[in-house]
């Protein structure tokens, strides 16, 4: 079965700069990657995905990209703000496979 | 309505207690999921149904009964459990099975004496 690996399991980072949450799938057949961010207490919510097809998927400050032949994808955040810190869960599904697998988590926290 | 909802929001059981977990979205999606998850890791899955009907069990005990009754509803039935099932329990939906992003509710929190 698919396999994902997620690094770092801790982030800080100062308020402004950037940050970057790296992931390796082991499944060269899965072709979804989600991203979601669960803040303290709350859901599990979906920031950005990114499909096989394209290698970069941007939305305002938030941006994934992806590796398929060294089958790794990663979160950027710029300008990171305090409402950025929470964990972060990363994943991998093959097409018309049901089951996501996630990622261990980055718990990211912003330093104002 | 754009949200999947979850009740109750905590529940408290004993051991030997009968409980319900409920979940309802009306997106029109055809697939609903049960999650459980633990303090510190990532979402676990338990149980998928797709159009009504159960698709995957990931070898979850039987004390966790899942439910479909209708393409909106989903319920998780609870029975005899133990302290570490204490745990958040997530539903999730997606539109289409196996290839549309799946939607997570806001959970319950269940503490298991």
């Amino acid at each position: 079965g698919e396999n994902v690996e997620q690094h770092p399991s801790t982030l800080s980072v100062q308020e402004g700069d950037s940050a970057v949450i790296k992931c390796t799938y082991s499944d060269s057949a899965s072709n979804y990657f989600p991203w979601y961010k669960q803040e303290l207490g709350k859901r599990p919510q979906l920031i950005i995905d990114i499909r096989s097809n394209v290698g970069e998927k941007k939305d305002q400050r938030i941006a994934v990209t992806l590796n398929k032949t060294a089958k790794h994808f990663s979160l950027h955040i710029t300008e990171t703000q305090p409402e950025d810190s929470a964990v972060y869960f990363c994943a991998a599904r093959n097409f018309g496979n049901e089951k996501l697998t996630f990622g261990t988590g980055t718990r990211l926290t912003i330093i104002p | 309505d754009t949200e999947v909802t979850q009740t109750p929001k905590h529940l408290v059981m004993g051991m030997t207690n009968k409980k319900s977990l409920k979940c309802e979205q009306h997106m029109g999606h055809r697939a609903m999921y049960w999650y459980k998850q633990k303090a510190k890791k990532p979402p676990e899955l338990m149980f998928v149904y797709s159009y009504e009907k159960l698709s995957i069990n990931e070898s979850v005990p039987s004390r966790f009964s899942p439910e479909c009754p209708n393409s909106s509803l989903l319920n998780l039935h609870l029975h005899a459990l133990q302290p570490e099932d204490s745990a958040l329990y997530l539903c999730a939906s997606s539109q289409v099975p196996g290839t549309d992003t799946q939607y997570f509710g806001p959970g319950t929190r269940l503490t298991v004496l």
